[in-house]
Parts: structure tokens; sequence; C-alpha cells
């Protein structure tokens, strides 16, 4: 199947401070991809839909200048947690979807598990 | 709105089969999902269904209903690397870019 890589793996940084994260498609183009945040024992909850070359489109209760998404060519999206705070503490996972895969289906990276102190 | 409902937690045993239920509402259903989450880990795709009948994938098939909104994800010949949660998505073309919309995930236990 398809190969999404996230960057990085996981991270601890101080209240107040940004963190950004890539997600890349490693042997597709993705014209589309995915944020998402799991928190224990929950499941994915869709925070953004990261289009190539234009803006992200944010699910309610979302905040976009919180959260920045950048989806600057087709392999590559980044997620830019500002001023975190620890409530920010979670796992962060992307996928994209493989246009040329059966149903388009989505692939996720391996996930980025943010702590913020 | 989107709703899935599938059951928090199942237990089995090695060598059993389990069939694990998700029923889903959405305005704009265009495919249903099933994907395996091992604990910390990122979820994998196992399954895909849009029309109604089973797909069968090795010792895991899944069957779709579209007029009763619901789906079954079979596992048989449980194996305890089969200890894992199992997610039902549903997407929806009404939702930008048909994101996928998830469930909450059923954890299943295989002990020996």
């Amino acid at each position: 199947g398809a190969v999404v890589s996230q960057h990085p793996s996981w991270v601890i940084c101080k209240s107040g401070t940004s963190v950004k994260i890539e997600c890349r498609s490693l042997d597709f183009q993705a014209t589309t991809m995915f944020w998402y945040r799991q928190f224990p024992k929950q499941s994915l909850m869709l925070m953004a839909t990261s289009n190539e070359g234009s803006k992200a489109t944010y699910e309610q209760g979302v905040e976009k200048d919180k959260f920045l998404i950048n989806h600057a060519s087709l392999t590559l999206s980044t997620l830019t947690v500002t001023s975190a705070h620890p409530e920010d503490s979670s796992f962060y996972i992307c996928s994209a979807r493989d246009p040329g895969g059966l149903a388009d289906t989505q692939y996720f990276g391996p996930g980025t598990r943010l702590t913020v102190l | 709105g989107q709703n899935i409902d599938q059951p928090t937690e199942m237990t089995a045993t090695e060598g059993a089969i389990v069939q694990i239920n998700c029923t889903y509402q959405t305005s704009g259903f265009n495919g249903l999902f099933w994907y395996q989450q091992h604990a910390g880990e990122a979820p994998t795709f196992l399954s895909y269904n849009v029309l109604d009948g089973l797909e069968e994938k090795g010792r895991f098939s899944s069957f779709l209903s579209r007029s009763k909104g619901y789906s079954y994800l079979l596992l048989k010949e449980l194996q305890m690397k089969d200890s894992a949660s199992y997610l039902c998505a549903v997407r929806d073309h009404n939702q930008a870019g048909t994101a996928l919309i998830f469930g909450k995930g059923t954890t299943l236990s295989v002990s020996s």
C-alpha cells in the first residue's frame, strides 16, 4: 500500500511555544491530506482537510489560528500548533488520500505524540 | 450530521471467530472503511465496502447493507496479534475533501 510518513514521531515542548508537524506522501501525490487528533482511548477526531494550493477546511470547534495548516506541495502538508498549552497534548495523525488507489483510500502516517509541559 | 456506533469492547479466544458490528447515519454515504489500530500506532487499512454484500480478504471479511446503515467486520481464526482497536469509518461526499468520519472504535482482546 501507499506510504505516508510523519515527523517528528514525538515531541515535548514548553507551554507557549509552537510545534510544526510534517506529513509526507512518499510514493504518491496527494492533493488532499487530513489531520486528526486522538486523545487516549478515544477515536480519531478530524481537525481539518488540507488541500494542495488552497486554504484548509477546518472542522467546527477547531481554531484555525491555533492550528495552522500549509499544504505547499502534492507530497507535503504541515500542521503547526501555535502557542501550545498542556490541553493540546495529544496524538496527531495525518492521512493522505491516494487518488490512484482503491476507492481513494486514505493512508495514515505513524502519528506524532505531542506533550506540552 | 453523522453518527457511527460500534461496541466499545469485545473479547474472544484464539482460533475463534468474532464479528464487530457498526451502524451509521450519514447524509452522503460514499463508502465504509475498516481500520485496525494497535495501541500507540496509526490506523492501518483493512477493508472497503461501497456496494451491498460481503468482501473477503483472507481471515478478514467485511459486510455492508446500505439500506440498513449497517456493516460488520468478521475476523476468523483469531490470533493474539489481532488484539487491537477496530475502527469503522464512513466517507461522506458532503464532507470537505470527502474525509472519513470515524466511530469510537471497538477494542478487541484475544486471549489464549
